[in-house]
């Protein structure tokens, strides 16, 4: 359950849409989330789904979890200059035991 | 209510020497767990406490050591700093059962 990956770099414009891509190997994962880390801060929560849904929506943000493909999405709209910063894609396994992937880089570009 | 806060929020050694960083969590909650971050390698594991005892532990070289006070309060220790030590540390709390970590805003270790 500790291979969880992401892409390190992500570049957008102002107002378009971001997706940023996770992928996890251990298929007992309970809940899956999204962390935001802007600099010089520690980790926000931004959303977390149950690992029987397939999406979660909440208000800009659009989770989607594909879990045959053990895949994670996270879908900002809208994208503005302040969502620029460090998204964290996390598992829980069974015992609370959590798994971090490296980090996305989100730039927003005005 | 108040966060989860950290102590020291920077702070410098050199080779050699032992540091010891703190962590208060929310009221309440009664697991806390820290992580280490560095470029590139993201969140490692280090060890997660609750009510006093160990719970789970990552896998990192005996220099590093944590422990939990009756008040939930934890402090983690490094002796015998390396360079690679450098590193922000992170510290979470949650209720026990829950499924959400909060973070601190980290430490920022750097050994020189």
């Amino acid at each position: 359950g500790e291979d969880v990956e992401q892409s390190l770099f992500l570049s957008v414009r102002e107002g378009d849409s971001s997706v940023i891509n996770c992928t996890y190997t251990d298929s007992s994962s309970t809940y899956l989330y999204w962390y935001k880390q802007e600099p010089g801060a520690g980790l926000q929560l931004l959303t977390y789904i149950f690992s029987n849904m397939d999406m979660k929506q909440d208000q800009r943000l659009t989770v989607l979890l594909n879990k045959k493909d053990k895949h994670l999405s996270l879908r900002i709209a809208d994208t503005q200059t302040g969502d620029s910063a460090i998204y964290f894609c996390a598992e829980m396994e069974p015992g609370n035991q959590f798994y971090f992937g490296t980090g996305t880089s989100l730039t927003v570009i005005p | 209510k108040a966060g989860v806060t950290q102590t020291p929020r920077y702070l410098i050694k050199t080779r050699g020497q032992q540091v010891t960083l703190s962590c208060s969590p929310i009221s309440g909650h009664r697991s806390v767990s820290w992580y280490q971050q560095t470029p590139g390698q993201g969140l490692q594991f280090l060890f997660e406490y609750f009510s006093e005892t160990q719970r789970n532990k990552g896998n990192f070289p005996g220099r590093f050591s944590g422990r939990q006070f009756s008040n939930s309060r934890s402090e983690m220790n490094v002796s015998t700093l390396e360079l690679g030590d450098s590193a922000l540390y992170l510290c979470a709390s949650s209720l026990d059962g829950a499924n959400v970590l909060t973070f601190g805003a980290g430490s920022r270790l750097t050994v020189l």
